[in-house]
């Protein structure tokens, strides 16, 4: 059974302020896929990263940035310098690699509230 | 590219009414869809996978017969919710899986909120 939790069910920040956002998967797959999604009031999903398992290197794009750590099962998300328009609910999410890709297991998401 | 297109995206209707979603991708093939659903505040629940020319492969505690999926063709599939009640009321979010392989990402459609009165 694959399991993603977010413990942060609400982050608030002031704009220009850093926020990390994170996110623990559970898993038995040796292999694996791992996202982040956004999804704004509107409350369509905007697709931010894909990050297989076995890719640690971190990356950056932007004023996002994500870390990858195997070891402990996290893949924490950070947005520098908020603005007001990160304000959105973001999803960390997870599929098996392979024929059993098709699933995504969500976690419970994390509101992030960025005030002018 | 990998536009996926949800319709309607806001219904209200009475109890016993049954409602018509369609999800259609609309710059790609897609043999295979996902259907979500989402409470509110809530995280989103994967109720079935829908595949071009075969039956739904619908998630445990999930009705077959309440929640009719069709994926009739390569960019369309549509969630009929059947005499749908006030507790179906709900965000229901598809989404399409792009050609190029089962690792390939799902883009998701911008979703439909359903309310039963």
């Amino acid at each position: 059974a694959q399991k993603v939790t977010q413990a942060q069910t609400e982050i608030s920040v002031v704009e220009k302020e850093d926020v990390t956002l994170d996110c623990v998967y559970e898993t038995r797959d040796t292999t694996y896929y791992l996202f982040w999604y956004k999804q704004p009031p509107s409350g369509e999903l905007v697709f931010l990263i894909r990050r297989n398992s076995f890719d640690e290197q971190n990356e950056i794009s932007g004023r996002y940035s994500w870390n990858f750590q195997k070891s402990t099962s996290s893949f924490n998300f950070t947005i520098t310098a908020s603005q007001v328009v990160d304000s959105a609910v973001y999803f960390c999410a997870l599929t098996p690699y392979g024929a059993a890709g098709n699933k995504l297991t969500f976690g419970g998401g994390t509101r992030v509230l960025v005030k002018p | 590219g990998a536009v996926v297109s949800q319709h309607p995206s806001w219904v209200i209707c009475k109890s016993g009414t049954s409602v018509k979603i369609e999800c259609r991708s609309l710059d790609f093939q897609a043999t295979t869809m996902f259907w979500y659903r989402q409470f509110p505040k809530q995280s989103l629940m994967l109720m079935a996978t829908s595949n071009e020319g075969s039956k739904a492969t619908y998630e445990q505690g999930v009705e077959k017969d309440k929640f009719l999926i069709n994926h009739a063709s390569l960019t369309l599939s549509t969630l009929t919710v059947t005499s749908a009640h006030p507790e179906d009321s709900s965000f229901y979010i598809c989404s399409a899986r792009t050609e190029g392989g089962i690792n390939q990402p799902q883009h998701f459609g911008d979703g439909t909120r359903l309310s039963i009165l």
